[in-house]
């Protein structure tokens, strides 16, 4: 079946640090790539969503200076958080989709644990 | 504004027995729902979808009812084995946001041996 690969999956880290999150699609061109962020007990939240070759788009309240998306090739899409704060540790985690039949099932990485000292 | 809700956090069975978990939705414009289960410290795992055109859709010891009227869809599960202890999320797609979920809160299903 379909795999999506998230790298890495744990990082722990200090305040004002840059830090990169890769996904990549292991077996399919990813034409549409999709960023989420789950706190505690709740549930995943959409922060972005990212097509190949574009910019991404991203959903209200998320600050695109803060998380930025590149989405550079059919199988890879990185989320870069700037100057990660305390606030900003959480469980990220991304799927990604082919162009294809109508609600087609996402497939999600392992997702990333962020924790920001 | 949660327009997809699992108002049921936990949800506590015996193993043989059926486990349904619930989901409610707000928005009418949503044409497709789908299950994911999780573990932690893991992604989503795809289960089984539905489309709002159907009423019932059936996947081995899984089934998803749709309610339209209701607003309404259940995840079933026959019978309940000790694997399925996990987080299950409903989800939702529609309108005009191609591929975009929106996911209910999640409920945690426990299976008793």
């Amino acid at each position: 079946g379909a795999v999506v690969s998230q790298h890495p999956s744990w990082v722990i880290c200090k305040s004002g640090t840059s830090v990169k999150i890769e996904c990549r699609s292991l077996d399919f061109q990813a034409t549409t790539m999709f960023w989420y962020r789950q706190f505690p007990k709740q549930s995943l939240m959409l922060m972005a969503t990212s097509n190949e070759g574009s910019k991404a788009t991203y959903e209200q309240g998320v600050e695109k200076d803060k998380f930025l998306i590149n989405h550079a090739s059919l199988t890879l899409s990185t989320l870069t958080v700037t100057s990660a704060h305390p606030e900003d540790s959480s469980f990220y985690i991304c799927s990604a989709i082919s162009r294809g039949r109508a609600g087609q099932p996402q497939h999600f990485g392992d997702g990333t644990r962020l924790s920001i000292l | 504004d949660q327009q997809v809700k699992q108002n049921s956090p936990s949800l506590s069975v015996q193993e043989g027995r059926i486990s349904i978990l619930n989901c409610d939705y707000t928005n009418s414009m949503f044409d497709y729902f789908l299950w994911y289960k999780k573990y932690p410290a893991e992604g989503p795992t795809f289960l089984i979808s539905i489309s709002s055109i159907k009423d019932k859709n059936e996947d081995g010891r899984f089934t998803v009812f749709l309610n339209k009227s209701a607003k309404h869809l259940s995840l079933h599960i026959v019978p309940s084995q000790p694997g399925d202890s996990a987080v299950y999320f409903c989800a939702a797609i529609g309108g005009t946001s191609y591929g975009k979920l929106t996911f209910g809160q999640g409920t945690i299903l426990t299976v008793h041996p």
